[in-house]
């Protein structure tokens, strides 16, 4: 199975503090993908980043991608409160490009 | 602004009544998923459709579920009869392929099945 895992299961810090989250795969991939789920709501696509690239930016996001070790990564850096959420890597392979989703890393972020 | 709508946000129903579920995709959109989530599983796709064909439905239950898009605007999942290990909150969400597809999702319907 191409489903990334991702670790922590649940992480909780302070507002103003960075939080890292991880997702490792078992196969190679053609993308992935970090989505944000709010408690009650669907998920929202984060940052996309493609197999030959090995660091994205996005706002108070970055995201890194190594290939050799099949694991990305996700900084959050200056978190807030609003940043509370579960987030999703969700990996792709062959040509179907149909993203599979992990179970999630749950972050909480204390004003 | 936008965005995949699904009808109803809640459900309550009674084990082995019908229940159908309605997605709006985003206009334009030619690949439409529906997804499965709950506390024990986590996400789970059901079913996708590339240009209102089904492509994969090997994460249904075949025997209670059926997924149809019967236009381009509307995609439907309903379970019959439904049982209690139905209750979960179930996701449509929408992309364009031709590439890596980012999925647009719709805010859920939660349902109940007592």
């Amino acid at each position: 199975s191409q489903q990334g895992e991702e670790d922590p299961q649940a992480l909780s810090i302070q507002e103003g503090e960075n939080a890292t989250m991880n997702c490792s795969y078992k196969t190679s991939i053609n993308n992935l993908q970090w989505y944000r789920q709010n408690s009650g709501r669907g998920l929202v696509h984060l940052i996309l980043i493609r197999s030959n690239e090995r660091e994205k930016h996005s706002g108070r996001l970055r995201v890194t991608l190594d290939t050799s070790k099949k694991s990305s990564s996700l900084l959050i850096t200056a978190s807030r409160a609003a940043d509370t959420a579960s987030y999703f890597c969700a990996t792709d392979a062959g040509g179907s490009y149909i993203p599979t989703f992990g179970r999630g890393t749950s972050l909480i972020v204390h004003p | 602004d936008a965005r995949v709508t699904q009808t109803p946000r809640h459900k309550v129903t009674e084990m082995g009544q019908e229940v159908t579920m309605r997605c709006q995709p985003i206009l334009g959109h030619n690949t439409v998923f529906w997804y499965r989530q709950t506390m024990m599983q986590g996400l789970e796709l059901l079913a996708y459709f590339r240009n209102r064909a089904p492509l994969d439905d090997s994460g249904m239950p075949k025997d209670r579920f059926s997924a149809e898009m019967p236009d381009a605007t509307l995609a439907t999942l309903k379970i019959q009869p439904s049982e209690p290990r139905d209750s979960a909150v179930y996701f449509c969400a929408s992309g364009t392929a031709g590439g890596p597809l980012e999925q647009y999702f719709g805010p859920g319907t939660r349902l109940t099945v007592t």
